[in-house]
């Protein structure tokens, strides 16, 4: 099976912009998705696709893709983006085998 | 409104099994794939089942074989039968929809279960 490597944690001042990317094989077939999780809360689907946000998804999350990386870009980055962020895409393999990436902790400074 | 609502988690013994249970509600639930995914404490998201809306399972090597996932349209209900549980099998599961291409639009709240002595 596939596998997607993340950063284990990034920080961005309060304003600034970050970018949180996701490495694999499988994102050279499949678009990444994005999910951000709080503390005790269920994950929350924020970008998927090209570049598609779900709606409620402030637009200062955006992605991107090139290769076998995707990348999660919060520009303007709040306080209360401070969350764990993981990506996910169909595995190489096809079918509904999924992979996760191992998440990436940002904090806001 | 789109929901869905984990139930059956609990504290089992190693080798003990377990059935979850999945309810979805505001959405029409046969023409969804639907996964499982756990979380243990402090640990990354893991995928661990996945069944289409034939019916046809999937799983990760890691559960393949002792946990099977079931679906009953008629009930609207996604099932997670755990097997031979192991203590690293300890997570919080949440069931989740897939709106394709493995996007998880929709999320439960997860349900806790625990495998110990």
């Amino acid at each position: 099976s596939s596998e997607l490597t993340q950063d284990p944690a990034v920080s961005v001042a309060l304003g600034q912009t970050v970018r949180i990317t996701c490495q694999g094989d499988s994102l050279r077939s499949y678009y990444a998705s994005w999910y951000q999780q709080k503390p005790g809360q269920a994950p929350v689907l924020v970008i998927y696709g090209k570049n598609n946000r779900p709606s409620g998804i402030p637009d200062r999350f955006s992605g991107s893709s090139s290769g076998n990386t995707a990348s999660l870009t919060i520009t303007g980055a709040q306080a209360e983006d401070e969350a764990d962020y993981y990506c996910n895409s169909r595995d190489s393999s096809g079918n509904l085998y999924v992979v996760f990436g191992g998440g990436t902790k940002l904090t806001v400074l | 409104e789109v929901q869905l609502v984990e139930s059956g988690g609990g504290l089992v013994q190693p080798g003990g099994s377990l059935r979850l249970s999945c309810a979805a509600s505001g959405f029409t639930f046969s023409s969804y794939d639907m996964h499982w995914v756990r979380q243990a404490t402090g640990k990354g998201l893991e995928w661990v089942s996945a069944i289409g809306t034939a019916g046809d399972p999937y799983y990760p090597g890691s559960v393949k074989g002792r946990f099977t996932i079931s679906r009953e349209n008629a009930k609207n209900s996604l099932y997670l039968q755990m097997n031979s549980l192991r203590a690293g099998d300890t997570a919080v599961y949440y069931c989740a929809r897939d709106v394709g291409l493995s996007i998880l639009d929709v999320w439960g709240k997860g349900t806790t279960v625990t495998v110990s002595s």
